[in-house]
């Protein structure tokens, strides 16, 4: 199975500021990566899908990189509607979901 | 208007079954791909099984592997999943997600709710 690490697990900041979220496959997944959010109550919203394109609809100061192991999701100028959990999700076998970053207000 | 609606939720004791419904509006449901997931309280989201357009391949976590059965009915587009041998660790929202090309749960249902106690 492929677990997937998130980092970190709570985030304070503050409104305007850049926040980068951290994700870690045990192996290689190449770019078969997503991130989502999710607000109390609601499902899941695509926001990364492949790495880094972005699902349309998302503003861009999100975005995402990485390939292999490693990757990120950045908020470029964090806005008060990104105050939610993020996650991210590997599909490269299956589907394992991190375990979730709670982005809080400083 | 994409919409994908859950139903079938409730109360269940260890050891039950229930059946969740998903049904599709505003697509073309026989072109998807398409999930069951479900999240705990306070918890990530975990995925549990997966069906391809046709229905012909479905694969499943181990943690529902041999307990749940996904199923799809495109002339109604619908989405089910029987669940038996139910356990108290099963108690979360089930939602039903879609997949879209290369973008993994690019669309959620609202999900429903299933509590599993006695």
């Amino acid at each position: 199975d492929i677990q997937m690490t998130q980092s970190p697990s709570t985030l304070s900041a503050s409104v305007g500021d850049r926040v980068t979220i951290t994700c870690r496959a045990s192996q290689n997944i190449n770019a078969w990566l997503a991130w989502y959010q999710q607000k109390p109550g609601k499902a899941p919203k695509l926001l990364i899908y492949k790495a880094s394109s972005l699902e349309s609809g998302v503003p861009s100061r999100f975005s995402g990189s990485g390939s292999g192991t490693e990757f990120t999701l950045t908020i470029s100028s964090l806005q008060p509607d990104d105050f939610a959990t993020y996650y991210c999700l590997q599909f490269k076998r299956y589907r394992t979901f991190g375990q979730g970053t709670k982005v809080e207000i400083k | 208007e994409v919409q994908l609606v859950e139903s079938g939720g409730g109360k269940v004791q260890p050891g039950g079954s229930l059946r969740l419904s998903c049904v599709a509006s505003g697509l073309h449901f026989d072109n998807y791909e398409m999930n069951w997931v479900r999240q705990a309280p306070g918890k990530a989201p975990e995925w549990l099984s997966y069906i391809s357009s046709s229905g012909y391949t479905t694969h499943y976590a181990d943690s529902v592997k041999g307990r749940f059965t996904i199923s799809r009915d495109n002339a109604e587009s619908s989405l089910f999943l029987q669940m038996n041998s139910l356990r108290v660790e099963d108690t979360a929202v089930y939602y039903c997600a879609r997949d879209r090309d290369t973008a993994p749960f690019d669309f959620w249902g609202q999900g429903t709710l299933v509590t599993v106690s006695s």
